[in-house]
């Protein structure tokens, strides 16, 4: 049973546009978020993050949005670069019974172009 | 230099060999995760670790072992190698203590089984 879902495998979008990243969560243990970015042929790395009792942080040109009533957090990207083309993944961590393990979703793949 | 690091970085092997994945780090983290990344699934779990004494299985256990020779290194076995496990391995670390919960990963070792 997946606890984190990343529901769109791939998304598309033009280089100076909004990008934006969905992920929804199932366990209400969770209580802080992460995004990861993978770049074939490296491992991942981390982005930004958010605590549950945020709904919102920014770091630059991403901003995290979390909705914890709907389960919901989502990673903007504004504007798109190319360079921003990678792997993302949405991760989660609480103490519902995994000591406090990051639970990853499978990955939605970001492809900006010029 | 590289914070965490893994070798080999590729290896192709046959089915019922023995294969060891090693993975140290430099950056002083007393936790440190092996993982497992098939295309379309994320990253699962496969043990962890939060200290030199302290061992646990993660999602996905079955037909590994691991052992922790050290802080700083971290090795991931494969007793029996069979062609399923081909796959892309990552190691991570992380600080102990739940502030912080941001995890760093190796660039990974691509295993083939055939």
């Amino acid at each position: 049973d997946q606890q984190v879902k990343q529901n769109s495998p791939s998304l598309s979008v033009q280089e100076g546009r909004i990008s934006i990243l969905n992920c929804d969560y199932t366990n209400s243990m969770f209580d802080y978020f992460l995004w990861y970015k993978k770049y074939p042929a490296e491992g991942p790395t981390f982005l930004i993050s958010i605590s549950s009792i945020k709904d919102k942080n920014e770091d630059g040109r991403f901003t995290v949005f979390l909705n914890k009533s709907a389960k919901h957090l989502s990673l903007h990207i504004v504007p798109s670069q190319p360079g921003d083309s990678a792997v993302y993944f949405c991760a989660a961590i609480g103490y519902g019974g995994s000591q406090g393990n990051l639970i990853f979703g499978k990955g939605t793949k970001l492809s900006v172009k010029p | 230099d590289a914070d965490v690091t893994q070798t080999p970085r590729n290896r192709i092997t046959k089915t019922g060999k023995r294969i060891m994945l090693e993975c140290s780090q430099t950056k002083g983290h007393d936790r440190m995760y092996w993982y497992r990344q098939d295309p379309g699934l994320g990253l699962q779990l496969i043990y962890y670790s939060f200290d030199v004494k302290d061992i646990n299985k993660g999602e996905i256990s079955d037909g590994y072992s691991v052992s922790r020779q050290a802080q700083a290194k971290f090795s991931l076995s494969l007793e029996s190698a069979i062609p399923n496990q081909t796959a892309l391995y990552f190691c991570a670390t992380s600080h102990g203590g739940r502030a912080y919960n941001e995890q760093f990963f190796g660039p990974g070792t691509r295993l083939t089984v055939l």
